[in-house]
């Protein structure tokens, strides 16, 4: 069975801090791991892939293997930040979005 | 920027009504999906939808949900009997197909069953 964990609901940082969202997956095949966020009454989009290995908005994601983990990190937080951050997976090398998302972690960025 | 749209963003329905919610997917997209959220919990894979059949559906999706691509632009989620517990935000998604494609999400219709 596929299973995406966000242990964290919310997340509370002033700005400037660095921020870690922990996502940790369970998945017997090679998954292929997404980071969507949600801003403030806007539509889930896409934020970053694991397979692109590039960093958006400051944010960069590493897949581990080892540890079944695809957290989401930023050294310096911005009140621009603030959002709804959903861990995603799917298995690699199928053609379509059939996602297994978490259950999201708040981020609230204070000044 | 393509956008996938909805309608409506809000809909109240008695139990027990029909209701059909509406997608606009991107137009060059092959791919349709429909997803939910119960509040207060994760969002969650219903059906996807593919050369006008469905590819797959969770268990989530029984008889009582069907899909459509009416025409050429639309994509539909039909509830046949709605229940309280199908209140929840629905997201209609959509995405060309392959490795390294992403689903792009509609605003999602926020259905309340009363």
């Amino acid at each position: 069975a596929q299973r995406v964990t966000q242990p964290e609901k919310l997340l509370s940082v002033f700005k400037g801090a660095p921020v870690e969202l922990k996502c940790n997956y369970s998945y017997s095949g090679s998954p292929e791991l997404f980071w969507y966020v949600q801003y403030s009454r806007q539509r889930l989009q896409l934020l970053l892939r694991h397979i692109s290995r590039e960093s958006i908005k400051g944010f960069t994601a590493d897949l581990n293997k080892g540890e079944t983990s695809f957290h989401l990190k930023k050294p310096f937080a911005q009140e621009e930040d603030s959002a709804m951050y959903y861990c995603a997976l799917k298995p690699m090398n199928t053609g379509f979005q059939k996602l297994v998302f978490g259950t999201g972690t708040r981020l609230l960025v204070s000044p | 920027e393509p956008e996938v749209t909805q309608t409506p963003s809000h809909q109240v329905t008695q139990m027990g009504q029909e209701v059909i919610l509406r997608c606009v997917p991107i137009s060059n997209h092959l791919y349709f999906y429909w997803y939910r959220q119960i509040l207060g919990q994760k969002v969650e894979f219903l059906v996807s939808f593919y050369n006008n059949e469905i590819s797959e559906k969770s268990e989530i999706f029984d008889d009582q949900f069907s899909v459509e691509r009416p025409d050429g632009s639309n994509f539909t989620l039909k509830i046949r009997s709605t229940k309280l517990e199908d209140s929840a935000m629905y997201f209609c998604a959509s995405s060309e197909w392959g490795v390294g494609t992403e689903a792009f999400f509609g605003q999602g219709t926020r259905l309340t069953v009363v």
